[in-house]
């Protein structure tokens, strides 16, 4: 199993940034996939989830309106779209794999991350 | 959302000796139906993304040594290593997984005292 995160960046408040995590060793569409991410010397916070045939999506209020989470299982890529972003979305953002395709299931396997810093 | 919290959120111990580590949430998460507690505790080694190392409360990852064990139910948890080691330096994070969205406690820093 592999998650490979890319994408992040420097970019003005207000701006946007998409990042992608590539998957390969397991069967991209048959588990659920999730962005969780860590601002510089804090703990983890939840993002955003998608199932694994995409039919449903969870966001933290935090970021609900402003980030997009989708999957293309015919290219093993997960995606987030940010808009509207602020400084205090600065943070490493993980992909992680949930140990099942649908909800309710622990996160078994995470990416390296790929830092996001929001600044004038 | 359900509030994960844990303590402490520091802990030093020697090298052989027990760590334990607490969360509660405010919530329960334990499912009646199916008998299982959605509760995961996660390792995380400086540089590093974190690692599952106990699902369901208490069911150990493959590969984790046994020194690890996870216990509790409804709203309290625990996390302990029987004989801390120097490669346990980390910080442990709980999360729930009852309900979205899910929510991780604040982390404890393990050190060697």
């Amino acid at each position: 199993v592999q998650l490979v995160e890319s994408g992040g960046g420097l970019v003005q408040p207000g701006g946007s940034l998409r990042l992608f995590c590539s998957a390969s060793g397991f069967t991209f569409s048959n588990y659920a996939m999730h962005w969780v991410r860590q601002a510089p010397g804090k703990g983890l916070e939840y993002v955003s989830g998608i199932s694994g045939n995409e039919g449903s999506t969870d966001y933290a209020d935090s970021v609900k309106g402003r980030f997009t989470i989708s999957r293309d299982n015919s290219k093993n890529t997960l995606y987030l779209q940010m808009s509207s972003l602020k400084t205090e979305d600065t943070a490493l953002y993980y992909c992680a794999r949930a140990d099942s395709s649908g909800w309710y299931a622990p996160f078994d396997f995470w990416g390296q991350g790929t830092l996001v810093t929001v600044s004038s | 959302d359900i509030v994960m919290t844990q303590s402490p959120d520091s802990l030093a111990v020697s090298l052989g000796e027990r760590a334990t580590i607490n969360c509660k949430s405010s919530q329960s998460v334990f499912y009646s139906s199916n008998n299982k507690n959605y509760l995961t505790w996660y390792q995380q080694k400086p540089g590093q993304p974190p690692k599952m190392v106990i699902y369901w409360a208490s069911t150990r990852e493959s590969g984790v040594p046994d020194r690890f064990s996870g216990s509790g139910s409804g709203t309290d948890f625990t996390l302990t290593i029987s004989s801390l080691q120097a490669e346990d330096v980390a910080v442990y994070y709980c999360q729930q997984y009852y309900s979205t969205p899910y929510t991780f406690g604040q982390g404890t820093k393990l050190e060697i005292k």
